[in-house]
């Protein structure tokens, strides 16, 4: 079956430093690749997103890039801030000619960033 | 009115209540799921409705009973709960046929006393 496996937290950085989640991937075919973020007490929101090989995602200076060769969807920015403290899920999506099959998510990782 | 929406955002209930938690999408999808975010565990799919039928049951006890009157509407059910089932309920909807990503509502907080 589908699965996703990321780093778990909490990760904390100081704020301008260099952030990498790390998220690998098991699934039959090429699946679509998800990044969802969830500030506290709100629901999940699609950061970014890539659908083939070699895609990258980027949104709000996050990008990933699906890796197939390596099976992974790393999630990088360059300079955080201290907004972006949220706890952050990798996901895949494959279709699979049937009915909705719904996401299937990593654990999450909580992302703290310190001024 | 944009998105998914549920409603209410908070609930308190004790477990001999029934209640039911509301969602709406107005996406123009044609899937539906109902998703539980319990503390430091993940996310776990409870409900899927395609096409305004269900089509998964992740061994949900019977005490929490989906209803999906059309394609834009789906309800959860909440009898005789227990305090394990406090936790965020979220919502979710999407286009079948797609690898496409899922649309979630803010979620509702639910504490079980």
């Amino acid at each position: 079956g589908n699965s996703v496996t990321q780093m778990e937290g909490p990760v904390t950085l100081s704020e301008e430093a260099f952030l990498t989640i790390n998220c690998t991937y098991t699934a039959t075919g090429y699946p679509s690749l998800f990044w969802y973020v969830q500030y506290p007490g709100e629901g999940l929101q699609l950061l970014l997103k890539a659908t083939k090989a070699d895609d990258k995602g980027s949104n709000k200076g996050f990008e990933a890039t699906y890796r197939k060769e390596t099976t992974s969807f790393h999630l990088e920015k360059g300079s955080v801030q201290v907004s972006d403290s949220a706890v952050y899920f990798c996901a895949l999506s494959r279709y699979s000619g049937g009915g909705a099959d719904g996401l299937t998510f990593g654990k999450g990782t909580h992302l703290i960033i310190q001024p | 009115e944009t998105g998914v929406t549920q409603t209410p955002r908070h609930l308190v209930m004790g477990m001999t209540n029934k209640k039911s938690l509301k969602c709406e999408q107005h996406l123009g999808h044609n899937a539906m799921y109902w998703y539980k975010q319990s503390a430091k565990k993940p996310l776990e799919l409870m409900f899927v409705y395609s096409l305004e039928e269900r089509v998964e049951n992740n061994s949900v006890p019977s005490r929490f009973s989906p209803e999906c009157p059309n394609s834009s509407h789906l309800f959860l059910h909440l009898h005789t709960l227990q305090p394990e089932d406090s936790a965020l309920y979220l919502c979710a909807s999407s286009q079948v046929g797609q690898d496409t990503e899922a649309f979630f509502g803010q979620g509702t907080r639910l504490t079980v006393v």
